[in-house]
């Protein structure tokens, strides 16, 4: 199975600020990579797929970059409603692996 | 709009079992692949099974292999997870989440708001 990690594990963050998380996979995945946001007692929400695609209806301050085995997700300028727990995910191949989990919150 | 609607879910004994379903709604379900991705409290994600548009093709994670039985109706737009012997560590919330394309390996582009599983004596 193909591991994935991300860090940093949590991070504090204020409102405006840019916010970069990264996602590194075991082995190479190309860029068959997804990133989802996920709020308290709530499902997770498709972000950003192949890596750098935003998914429709996904405001432009989320970006996503890299392939291979290294990635990141990043907020241009962090909103209130952006303070959630994000999820990288590698599709390359069985079975589907998530990154634990980068759990943004207010400073 | 895309809905998914789980239920099913509750709280089962140890080897007990449960049956949970997924209603789509919103787009051709017959059309795309569909999961199940559950969520251990306070944890994060883990893929637990996949079927093919037509059922023909399955997957599940070797930590249910054997227990789970992953089974849709397309007449029906429903989606359904059999679980047998069922075990603490199958605690979790368990998500409908939808392939995003035809392939047998994709990202989940939908998902359902969860149903929470209990295993507990």
């Amino acid at each position: 199975d193909i591991q994935m990690t991300q860090s940093p594990s949590s991070l504090s963050a204020s409102v405006g600020d840019r916010v970069t998380i990264t996602c590194r996979a075991s082995q190479g995945i190309s860029s068959w990579l997804a990133w989802y946001q996920q709020k308290p007692e709530k499902a997770p929400k498709s972000l950003i797929y192949a890596a750098s695609s935003l998914q429709s209806g996904v405001p432009s301050r989320f970006s996503g970059s890299g392939s291979g085995t290294d990635f990141t997700l990043t907020i241009s300028s962090l909103q209130p409603e952006d303070f959630a727990t994000y999820y990288c995910q590698q599709y390359n191949s069985y079975p589907p692996t998530f990154g634990p989990g980068t759990k943004v919150d207010i400073k | 709009e895309v809905q998914l609607v789980e239920s099913g879910g509750g709280l089962v004994q140890p080897g007990g079992s449960l049956r949970l379903s997924c209603a789509a709604s919103g787009f051709t379900f017959s059309s795309y692949e569909m999961n199940w991705v559950r969520q251990a409290p306070g944890k994060g994600l883990e893929w637990v099974s996949y079927i093919s548009s037509s059922g023909s093709t399955i997957y599940y994670a070797d930590s249910v292999k054997g227990r789970f039985t992953i089974s849709r109706d397309n007449a029906k737009n429903s989606l359904y997870l059999q679980m047998n012997s069922l075990r603490a560590e199958d605690t979790a919330v368990y998500y409908c989440a939808r392939y995003s394309s035809g392939y047998s390996l994709a990202y989940f582009d939908y998902w359902g708001q969860g149903t929470l599983v209990t295993v507990s004596s």
